[in-house]
């Protein structure tokens, strides 16, 4: 299994682009998310998912959209970038159905993101 | 809201037994777990404490106490490659863990 593959791994955009960071597990976990961490800080989080076709909004999600249209993807997409969301990316990825087991997260390699 | 209280660095000798503390303050709380991270990699699951007590896992052991909001991961026989960060995270009232900032530890031979 390849568990929680993320693309790309690097990558740098001018202030208002946009792109998509992709994020796809193999583990057929109903439970997706993605954090950002930005240096020396904890990983906070964006955006997650609790199966396919239902998100919802993490401590920071202004900037940033997400849609879960498989069980597997789970992108998220920066609208008209801004040197704020310079940051490390992670998508993860989890299995449990129970909020007292949903603790163990499996994440992908990250994305680290500089906006110039 | 809530929030995770942990040092930020500690430094410890190869050999020796280091712990990590972290406080949380919570509305609703489920387990605290521990998260390993090595300088540009990704975060890693160590262990998971939903009651009470102490979890064993090799080197590695975390506790927790529910009436303190504390809790600590115990890090054994310490080794160079245990030099990395180490994050809480709790499981609150919704379906995602929040992280504490980590604490970087230093193993020194």
């Amino acid at each position: 299994n390849a568990g929680v593959t993320q693309t790309p791994k690097f990558r740098i955009l001018k202030i208002g682009q946009s792109m998509t960071l992709q994020c796809t597990q193999d583990m057929n976990h109903n439970y997706m998310y993605w954090y950002r961490q930005d240096p020396g800080m904890g990983l906070k989080l964006i955006y997650y998912s609790v199966g396919a076709g239902i998100t919802d909004k993490g401590e920071v999600p202004n900037g940033y959209n997400v849609s879960r249209s498989t069980t597997e993807d789970f992108p998220l997409r920066l609208e008209l970038a801004a040197p704020s969301q310079t940051s490390v990316y992670f998508c993860a990825s989890s299995y449990s159905f129970s909020l007292g087991d949903n603790e163990k997260l499996f994440f992908g390699s990250g994305t680290q993101l500089s906006v110039l | 809201g809530q929030s995770l209280e942990q040092p930020s660095e500690v430094t410890a000798v190869e050999g020796a037994i280091v712990q990590i503390n972290c406080t949380y303050q919570t509305s609703g709380f489920y387990g605290l777990s521990w998260y390993q991270q090595h300088d540009g990699g990704a975060p890693t699951f160590l262990s998971y404490n939903a009651l009470d007590g102490l979890e064993e896992t090799g080197r590695f052991s975390s506790f927790l106490s529910r009436s303190d909001s504390y809790g600590y991961l115990l890090l054994q026989e310490l080794q160079m490659k245990d030099s990395a960060s180490y994050f809480c995270a709790v499981v609150d009232s919704g379906y995602a863990l929040n992280f504490g900032k980590g604490t970087s530890l230093l193993v020194t031979p």
